[in-house]
């Protein structure tokens, strides 16, 4: 069964740094094109990063500069290193496979994990 | 950046009805449309792709149809199971999903 698994999320004060992790069985993360997309509380869907096969990384305007996608092929994880945290990143992170890397069919999605930012 | 405005942001339907959402483009877009059901405290779940393709595994009940700015998602006979939030997702220089459907029970 092809499953991902998000961890790392948690309470930390703004301005503070925080890792996620995205453990996938199944599938290889370094064969895929994997994105985080999180979920403001009470909120819609906001894509925040990916990684495309080839290792290239891309973001969101909201997050360029203060967030790094990268992943660990050994570990078939792919990972979120959010610096700089701000009130408005506190949100549910999911990871999601990119089904043909186009950005328009994300067709496996972890169970995501809650990141709070507060003091 | 184009923006995706879905309508209505929440509609109230029985059983068995047919249900249509649409999500509608700033402006005209070539590339195709998806569109995902997401129930509370879950991660959401792809139903169509390329517009009008059912991924595998979503009852034949749900479809996609548009071009240009207007897209739909129709529920042709609403069950139990289909009360969610359904959100459209274009990716033009990047992914964009729109502001989100609840389907709540009339």
């Amino acid at each position: 069964e092809v499953q991902l698994v998000e961890s790392g999320g948690g309470l930390v004060q703004p301005g503070g740094s925080l890792r996620l992790s995205c453990a996938a069985s199944g599938l290889s993360i370094s064969s895929n094109y994997m994105r985080w997309v999180r979920q403001a509380p009470g909120k819609g869907l906001e894509w925040v990063s990916v990684i495309y096969r080839d290792g290239a990384t891309y973001y969101a305007d909201s997050v360029r500069g203060r967030f790094t996608i990268s992943r660990d092929n050994s570990k078939n994880t792919v990972n979120l290193e959010m610096n700089s945290l701000r009130g408005d990143d506190t949100a549910v992170y999911y990871c999601a496979r990119d089904r043909g890397g186009g950005g328009k069919i994300f067709d496996i999605w972890g169970q995501g994990t809650m990141v709070t930012v507060s003091s | 950046a184009i923006q995706l405005t879905q309508s209505p942001s929440s509609l109230s339907a029985s059983i068995g009805d047919r249900v249509t959402i649409t999500c509608r483009a700033s402006q005209g877009i070539t590339s195709a449309l998806a569109w995902y059901q997401q129930k509370p405290g879950k991660a959401p779940k792809l139903l169509i792709y390329d517009t009008s393709s059912l991924e595998s595994g979503v009852p034949s009940r749900f479809s996609g149809s548009g071009s240009g700015t207007d897209f739909t998602l129709t529920i042709s006979s609403l069950q139990p199971e289909d009360f969610a939030t359904y959100y459209c997702q274009q990716f033009t220089t990047y992914p964009a999903f729109g502001g989100g459907t609840k389907v709540e029970m009339k």
